[in-house]
């Protein structure tokens, strides 16, 4: 059973540019989670999503970011017109539906280095 | 709203010396607390888990304890070895709240040396 594979690890973009990040859950998992890690400083939960669905957005900026989990593929991070405060790692995780005594798993994370 | 504050690091040890990470929280209800590992590079992952008061969570030597009453949870290993080093973050998941959205601490950094 793989584990929550994100793509690509290592990103670069130019200012204005945009970025798009990649999370497939594990098999089983129908819930994702993506949190930003600045430099030096831990997670910060951006965003919440079930298939089709945006359940918790309140850690988003509210400009230039959204975020997708269709019916079939992958979740998507979209960051639109890049910055540099931009740069940092963002981690996805997922979860099984609730009810599950589990917990949350988190993929390697994407780095993203604005230039 | 929740918080969680740990210890500044980094902190820098010799192998078989006893680490303690201090780390306390600020949160509403009943959380659970969780301790992850991030290893240089890569995702993070669980190290261990309470879910009530006075729980211990315990994995590969390392324990804490779920202290209602102080509304702390310190992370504490007897004998540290080189392959501990890593990023230590404390965070909590509200009652209530969904498996994965957690309130992380700023994470502490240790180095464990020969």
């Amino acid at each position: 059973n793989a584990g929550v594979m994100q793509n690509p690890r290592h990103l670069v973009r130019r200012r204005g540019q945009e970025a798009r990040l990649r999370c497939s859950p594990m098999k089983g998992h129908s819930h994702v989670y993506w949190y930003r890690q600045l430099p030096e400083e831990g997670l910060k939960f951006m965003v919440y999503l079930q298939k089709e669905n945006i359940i918790d957005e309140s850690g988003m900026p509210k400009e230039r970011f959204s975020a997708e989990f269709p019916k079939e593929g992958p979740s998507i991070l979209r960051i639109q017109q890049v910055v540099r405060g931009d740069s940092a790692a963002y981690f996805c995780a997922s979860s099984p539906p609730a009810g599950t005594d589990t917990e949350a798993f988190f993929g390697q994370g994407t780095r993203l280095t604005v230039v | 709203g929740n918080s969680v504050t740990q210890m500044e690091g980094p902190v820098t040890l010799s192998e078989e010396a006893f680490l303690t990470i201090n780390c306390t929280y600020t949160a509403t209800g009943y959380p659970s607390l969780f301790w992850y590992v991030q290893y240089p590079g890569e995702g993070l992952q669980l190290l261990l888990k309470a879910t009530k008061a006075d729980d211990k969570g315990s994995n590969k030597g390392f324990e804490a304890t779920y202290r209602k009453e102080t509304t702390s949870f310190h992370l504490e290993k007897g004998s540290v070895q080189v392959s501990d080093s890593a990023v230590y973050f404390c965070a909590l998941r509200g009652g209530g709240t969904s498996y994965g959205k957690l309130t992380f601490g700023q994470g502490t950094i240790l180095t464990v040396h020969p």
